[in-house]
């Protein structure tokens, strides 16, 4: 199994919902990440895991809440967000190390209303 | 730090021509250097990567990138454009921590 799967493919949320995106891979990968990528611009870096443990956090407000229960999961968890968060929000998954490569999911397309 | 500059955001071929698509980066450290496509709703994809050894890279699709130390680069290039090369091209750079520093991403047209 050499992908990492997304789900929802499409989410929309009003301000007030809370809501979870989903994130999967099988390839004993041990770095995960999520990123936020807006219409015509590259991927922004939000949150990267290294073995189960947040490692880095790019500033990220807390209304993106990031978990990784196991070796294999990492979910992303929103509360009140706003119409500015509306995005593609992309997982990635890798083996630990600056050198390796960053596999990616297809990503959640997220509407804030 | 690390940066990486993509000369260009959108590039125009006909199909059949030669492609090349322009990056620059900079880094205080021998950098890691991919390229990735993303076509349009998707993901992104590995075409190719350079990490320590053969300066020019051969990657899938019939794409290749070389990296040139004395110019800080690692330029995109395909011999022969086709229509499904159509999509956005990302250059990325890494050094010793799992953090990739994109470039702005070159939109690549294909005209029949």
């Amino acid at each position: 199994d050499t992908e990492v799967t997304q789900t929802p493919k499409h989410l929309v949320m009003g301000m007030t919902n809370k809501k979870s995106l989903k994130c999967e891979q099988h390839m004993g990968h041990r770095a995960m990440y999520w990123y936020k990528q807006k219409a015509k611009k590259p991927p922004e870096l939000m949150f990267v895991y290294s073995y189960e443990k947040l490692s880095i956090n790019e500033s990220v407000p807390s209304r993106f809440s990031p978990e990784c229960p196991n070796s294999s999961l990492l979910n992303l968890h929103l509360h009140a967000l706003q119409p500015e968060d509306s995005a593609l929000y992309l997982c990635a998954s890798g083996r630990v190390g600056g050198q390796e490569t960053q596999y990616f999911g297809p990503g959640t397309r997220l509407l804030v209303l | 730090a690390q940066s990486v500059t993509q000369l260009g955001s959108h590039v125009s071929v006909s199909e059949g021509a030669l492609v090349l698509l322009r990056c620059n980066y900079s880094s205080s450290v021998p950098p890691y250097l991919f390229w990735y496509v993303q076509y349009p709703n998707q993901g992104l994809q590995l075409l190719l990567k350079y990490t320590t050894g053969a300066t020019l890279v051969k990657g899938i699709n019939g794409f290749e990138a070389e990296f040139k130390k004395s110019e800080t680069s690692f330029h995109l290039t395909k011999p022969s454009a086709h229509m499904s090369d159509a999509a956005e091209y990302f250059c990325a750079v890494s050094e010793n921590f799992n953090k990739f520093y994109f470039g702005s991403g070159t939109k690549l047209n294909v005209k029949p």
